[in-house]
């Protein structure tokens, strides 16, 4: 069955560094594309990037944009998070969710999440 | 870049049909997806496309969609619906390419 799971999280200062991993397992990696959405403490779910099956194309929304880096090692059937220059409304718990084709569609399997809290 | 609107909270008596609704421009060039997230636990997806269910969601669970609202429907809600549940799409702006609705806690008295 399809296994993702997120690793990483942790409490870092506010313009800290951090790297989420998320491992997947179950489907076939390298064929489907890979988001991030992530929840702040009591409120909703926010996209925060996306990567092509193939690492060829990435998007981000503005609010992590020059600040995340998202990518891949399909050798490993991992996905990651490279999170810089955290701030305090970083704070949230961080998804990896499976795209159900080799683009943006739908989020068909969802880890349990990795919390973040940027805090000093 | 575009929205989605979605009521903060519903209500409906167990074993009732409750409508949850989701609004916003980029609906009317494409579908609306649907999630269930229960406290502590993550989102799983409901409904996709059209009207899809993934396997193992109850047929209770169903979608529809007119102009710029799209709707999930529960038929019959029982207790273990209670939960909050996302609506979600693309948008066409591109910025950014994924949109997802603020929630709806729906309680099943």
């Amino acid at each position: 069955q399809v296994q993702l799971v997120e690793s990483g999280g942790g409490v870092v200062q506010p313009g800290g560094s951090l790297r989420l991993s998320c491992a997947a397992s179950g489907f076939n990696f390298n064929i489907y594309g890979m988001h991030w959405v992530r929840q702040a403490p009591g409120k909703g779910l926010e996209w925060l990037t996306f990567l092509w099956y193939d690492g060829s194309n990435t998007h981000y929304a503005d609010s992590v944009k020059g600040r995340f880096t998202i990518s891949r090692d399909n050798s490993k059937n991992t996905l990651y998070l490279q999170m810089n220059s955290l701030r305090a409304e970083d704070t949230a718990v961080y998804y990896c969710a499976k795209s159900s084709s080799s683009d943006l569609g739908d989020f068909d399997y969802w880890g349990q999440g990795t919390l973040v809290t940027v805090s000093s | 870049s575009s929205e989605l609107t979605q009521d903060p909270a519903v209500s409906v008596a167990l074993g009732q049909t409750v409508r949850i609704t989701c609004q916003g421009d980029s609906l009317r060039n494409y579908y609306t997806s649907w999630y269930q997230q229960k406290p502590g636990q993550a989102p799983i997806l409901v409904i996709y496309g059209k009207n899809n269910r993934p396997s193992g969601i109850p047929d209770r669970f169903s979608g529809s969609s007119s102009r710029n609202t799209a709707s999930l429907t529960i038929t019959g809600a029982q207790a273990e619906d209670e939960a909050d549940y996302y609506c979600n799409s693309r948008d066409s702006s591109n910025n950014p390419p994924v949109v997802f609705g603020g929630g709806t806690k729906l309680t099943v008295l």
